[in-house]
C-alpha cells in the first residue's frame, strides 16, 4: 500500500522567511495530492492540492510541485504571517471515488513574530 | 459549499458506558466517509472506510467490535465507541470526499470539526 513520508516534524521561521515542507508517496499510482492545514483543536483544512498530470501549482503565498518521477512533492508557503502557525499535513490519493487518502505524519510550522 | 458536520464536539464518559458519535453530510451526499482518531501531535490514522447500505471496512488492528459504525443514509455515518476505556480517549474525526471543481476536479475530503472523547 501507500506510505507518505513527511519533512521536517517541525519547523521555525521568522515572519516574512519562507517556508519549505517535502512529502515522498511510495505508490506510483497515486496521482492526487492535497495539503491540509490544521489549527490546533480543529479540523483540517484544504488549502491547496495537484494533480499529477501537472508540476506546479501556485495559489497566492502558497505553491505546491510535484516531481512524479522521484515521488515527491513539496509546500511552499512566502511572506509567512503568525497565522500560518498550524500543522501541516501531505496526502497522497488516487482520484477514483471511494479511495481514501494517505496522510504524512504532519509537520508543525510555527512563525515567530 | 460542502459541509460535514459532526457532533459531539467533547464528551466525557466513564469506563465501560458506550458513546456515539454522528457524521452528517450537509447538501451533498455521501455513499463514503472516513473516520479518523488522531492522537496528540500526531498524524491522522484511518480506522474505518464507512459504505452506505454496506458493512464498514477496517483498517489493520480497529477492532470491529469495539467500534461500531453504521451508514444508514446517504448523509449520517456514526461511530459508537462501546465500553470505552480511558485509552479509547482521543479525537475523533470523519470525513467525506466531495467533487470540487474548483480543486482540480477530483474528489477532495472534507472533514467534520472532530469530537474529543475523554473516558474516565
Amino acid at each position: 500500500g501507500e506510505n507518505v513520508e513527511q519533512h521536517p516534524s517541525t519547523l521555525s521561521v521568522q515572519e516574512g522567511d519562507s517556508a519549505v515542507i517535502k512529502c515522498t508517496y511510495s505508490d506510483s499510482a497515486s496521482n492526487y495530492f492535497p495539503w491540509y492545514k490544521q489549527e490546533l483543536g480543529k479540523r483540517p483544512q484544504l488549502i491547496i492540492d495537484i494533480r499529477s498530470n501537472v508540476g506546479e501549482k501556485k495559489d497566492q503565498r502558497i505553491a505546491v510541485t510535484l516531481n512524479k518521477t522521484a515521488k515527491h512533492f513539496s509546500l511552499h508557503i512566502t511572506e509567512t504571517q503568525p497565522e500560518d502557525s498550524a500543522v501541516y499535513f501531505c496526502a497522497a490519493s488516487k482520484t477514483n471515488y471511494g479511495q481514501n487518502f494517505v496522510f504524512g505524519p504532519g509537520t508543525r510550522l510555527s512563525v515567530l513574530p | 459549499g460542502a459541509v460535514v458536520s459532526q457532533h459531539p464536539s467533547r464528551v466525557i464518559c466513564k469506563s465501560g458506558t458506550s458513546v456515539k458519535i454522528e457524521c452528517r453530510s450537509l447538501d451533498f451526499q455521501a455513499t463514503t466517509m472516513f473516520w479518523y482518531r488522531q492522537f496528540p501531535k500526531q498524524s491522522l490514522m484511518l480506522m474505518a472506510t464507512s459504505n452506505e447500505g454496506s458493512k464498514a471496512t477496517y483498517e489493520q488492528g480497529v477492532e470491529k467490535d469495539k467500534f461500531l459504525i453504521n451508514h444508514a443514509s446517504l448523509t449520517l455515518s456514526t461511530l459508537t465507541v462501546t465500553s470505552a476505556h480511558p485509552e479509547d480517549s482521543s479525537f475523533y474525526i470523519c470525513s467525506a470526499r466531495v467533487l470540487r471543481e474548483a480543486h482540480s476536479g477530483a474528489n477532495v475530503l472534507t472533514f467534520g470539526a472532530g469530537s474529543r472523547l475523554t473516558v474516565l
